[in-house]
């Protein structure tokens, strides 16, 4: 069974202190990881889909990266408007599905 | 191009009653994903649909059912509603290959009381 882990659970920056979000992975046969951002009581936004180990993604101030295990979304110099949850998802084997981690809470306080 | 569109937004119903969520895909979509999300077990997949059938189920009681239709729009519905089915209920869409990305649409927050 596939399974996403997302740590940490919150994290609180201050604005222009860069840090990194990670999301560990077990999948049989990984299709894609994706990344998604998540404004309360809204739909998660499409950030970033990874295919393979190795691979690197950047828009504007974030960054994804991409190994046989994990993955990390770099954030640089972030603003308060990056406040948000950032949720991982896996795509794996045969099906069609979305397995997400819990997710992590960022505040970015000015 | 359009996004992802979920009717209704919000939604209140009673223990017992049952509900009919709706969405409609970006437009060459084929492929439609519903997902529930809660603050204890977050985003868990229902189903999937590709081309009006069923391709992939979660694990979810057979209260849970959806279908869809001949242009891609995709509804769920909800029988005999219980206190804990309240959630945010998610579709997404995809072109329907593997490990493609999924758009999500905004969701509908149904309250069961």
């Amino acid at each position: 069974e596939d399974q996403v882990t997302q740590s940490p659970e919150a994290l609180r920056l201050q604005e222009g202190e860069s840090s990194s979000l990670n999301c560990s992975y077990t999948v049989s046969g990984l299709r894609g990881l994706f990344w998604y951002r998540q404004d309360p009581g809204k739909g998660p936004e499409f950030l970033f889909t990874l295919y393979s180990a190795g691979e690197e993604k950047e828009k504007e101030r974030l960054k994804a990266t991409l190994t046989k295990k994990e993955s990390f979304l770099h954030i640089t110099a972030p603003k308060p408007e990056d406040s948000a949850t950032y949720l991982c998802a896996v795509s794996g084997g045969s099906n069609y599905k979305l397995t997400f981690g819990k997710g992590t809470l960022l505040t970015v306080n000015p | 191009k359009a996004g992802v569109t979920q009717t209704p937004r919000y939604l209140i119903k009673t223990r017992g009653q049952q509900v009919t969520l709706s969405c409609s895909p970006i437009s060459g979509h084929r492929s439609v994903s519903w997902y529930q999300q809660t603050p204890g077990q977050g985003l868990q997949f229902l189903f999937e649909y590709f081309s009006e059938t069923q391709r992939n189920k979660g694990n979810f009681p057979g209260r849970f059912s959806g279908r869809q239709f001949s242009n891609s729009r995709s509804e769920m519905n909800v029988s005999t509603l219980e206190l804990g089915d309240s959630a945010l209920y998610l579709c997404a869409s995809s072109l329907g290959k593997e490990g493609e990305t999924q758009y999500f649409g905004p969701g509908t927050r149904l309250l069961v009381l």
